[in-house]
């Protein structure tokens, strides 16, 4: 089945800094969808993006839809100590279980403030 | 604000215990989702509810069953529970099943098994 490998698995940044993290697939996915998931809560959707090549801001938090449809960026300007949490990439499934999301394996953020 | 509830949010049962989890959504979505969440783990999908169709993920174990009454409550029922269903359970709600694909999670509920 299709898999999305996400990376790093996690990262530990000062308060402040700016972060990076990818999301990457050997199929091509037709949506991209970025989570953060807080300790002891459900995962809250941060963006979704539909076209390749496609760059869309909220707040802080910039995702990129990768050119070739097998990729996905997330970059977090200037950190601070609420962006802790793990962030998954998701896309739905091919074929036809299209509304099965496969998740990444998630990033674990930690902001040393 | 439009939402998906969880309620209990904590859960304790006794090991072979029945338990159930129940889900409700103000966003009046045709579609809910089960999901099973462990530790560092990413969310896995048991069940979903298209309106009243109900379908069962193939490694979904029998244990796991669902009910939804009406398009705005959804519930999990473990029947006999087992030290191994300890986990987070996420319900999750998407306007529709082909898409768009975004889901929207409820703020789960942490089972334990003693």
């Amino acid at each position: 089945g299709q898999q999305l490998n996400q990376s790093p698995q996690s990262m530990f940044i000062q308060e402040g800094e700016d972060v990076s993290m990818n999301c990457t697939s050997s199929s091509i996915f037709n949506t991209w969808l970025w989570y953060k998931q807080d300790p002891g809560e459900g995962p809250v959707l941060l963006i979704a993006l539909y076209k390749a090549g496609e760059l869309t801001s909220n707040g802080r938090l910039t995702a990129q839809f990768g050119i070739t449809r097998k990729d996905s960026f997330l970059n977090i300007s200037a950190s601070i100590p609420s962006d802790v949490g793990i962030y998954f990439c998701a896309g739905p499934s091919s074929g036809a279980g299209s509304y099965q999301l496969t998740f990444g394996k998630g990033t674990k953020l930690s902001v040393i403030p | 604000d439009a939402m998906v509830i969880q309620n209990p949010r904590y859960q304790v049962t006794q090991f072979g215990k029945p338990v159930t989890l129940s889900c409700s959504q103000t966003l009046n979505h045709n579609v809910m989702y089960w999901y099973q969440q462990k530790s560092s783990q990413a969310p896995k999908l048991l069940f979903h509810y298209y309106d009243k169709d109900f379908n069962n993920e193939a490694d979904t174990p029998d244990n796991f069953q669902s009910r939804r009454p009406n398009t705005s409550f959804c519930f999990l029922d473990i029947r006999s529970p087992g030290l191994g269903d300890a986990a987070m359970y996420l319900c999750a709600t998407s306007r529709e099943r082909q898409g768009p694909h975004e889901q929207f999670f409820g703020p789960g509920t942490r089972l334990t098994v003693l």
